[in-house]
């Protein structure tokens, strides 16, 4: 099984909410990871939990705040986003942080009014 | 930061044909991975290579690892409709534990 679960699928939010992305996975992934992607563009790294410690932010401002409260669950909370900050939020998990391979989770489709 | 260039940007093939992609970059990866995205989902993995000169095949996808640790490239044999998409290639510097996306190939295939 090599499933990432995401939820929810779409989010429509206005500047001042506050709303949670919630991602899942049981395969014992001890890694896991926040990825923002816009239109026709890669994947951007925003967050890398390895065993629920937070190890890498990359300069994502704080009204992106991730939570890991156990080893499956990962938490993004969002509070006053941009419009710019509309995009397609991805979860991945790997192994540890050793394993390159990522699993990705089908994405929380974001649109900030 | 480490840039992979990855081509074709995009591409139209017949169904049926054999497609290419590659990727390059001036830094030596020690990990290349191949991942193919739908509209509106999240990557798939395709293919995982760890060794340079390596050759993977899945189904009709086979990847290599370039001799050089520089590049990677992807082939699609016998393309059917299903294989319609963006395909990204993504690697591993050495002495980084993130991964280096490319920029993706959309691959359009005319039944």
């Amino acid at each position: 099984d090599t499933e990432v679960t995401q939820t929810p699928k779409h989010l429509v939010m206005g500047m001042t909410n506050k709303k949670s992305l919630k991602c899942e996975q049981h395969m014992g992934h001890r890694a896991m990871y926040w990825y923002k992607q816009k239109a026709k563009k890669p994947p951007e790294l925003m967050f890398v939990y390895s065993y629920e410690k937070l190890s890498i932010n990359e300069s994502v401002p704080s009204r992106f705040s991730p939570e890991c409260p156990n080893s499956s669950l990962l938490n993004l909370h969002l509070h006053a986003l941009q419009p710019e900050d509309s995009a397609l939020y991805l979860c991945a998990s790997s192994l540890d942080r050793r394993s390159y391979e990522q699993y990705f989770g089908p994405g929380t489709r974001l649109t900030v009014t | 930061g480490q840039q992979l260039n990855q081509s074709p940007q995009s591409m139209f093939i017949q169904e049926g044909e054999d497609v290419s992609m590659n990727c390059t970059s001036s830094s030596i990866f020690n990990t290349w991975l191949w991942y193919k995205q739908d509209p509106g989902e999240g990557p798939v993995l395709l293919i995982a290579l760890y060794k340079a000169g390596e050759l993977t095949s899945n189904g009709r996808l086979t990847a290599q690892f370039g001799i050089t640790r520089k590049d990677s490239f992807l082939n699609i044999s016998a393309s059917i409709p299903s294989d319609v998409g963006i395909y990204f290639c993504a690697g591993q510097v050495a002495g980084s534990y993130q991964l280096t996306f490319g920029k993706g190939t959309k691959l359009s295939v005319i039944p």
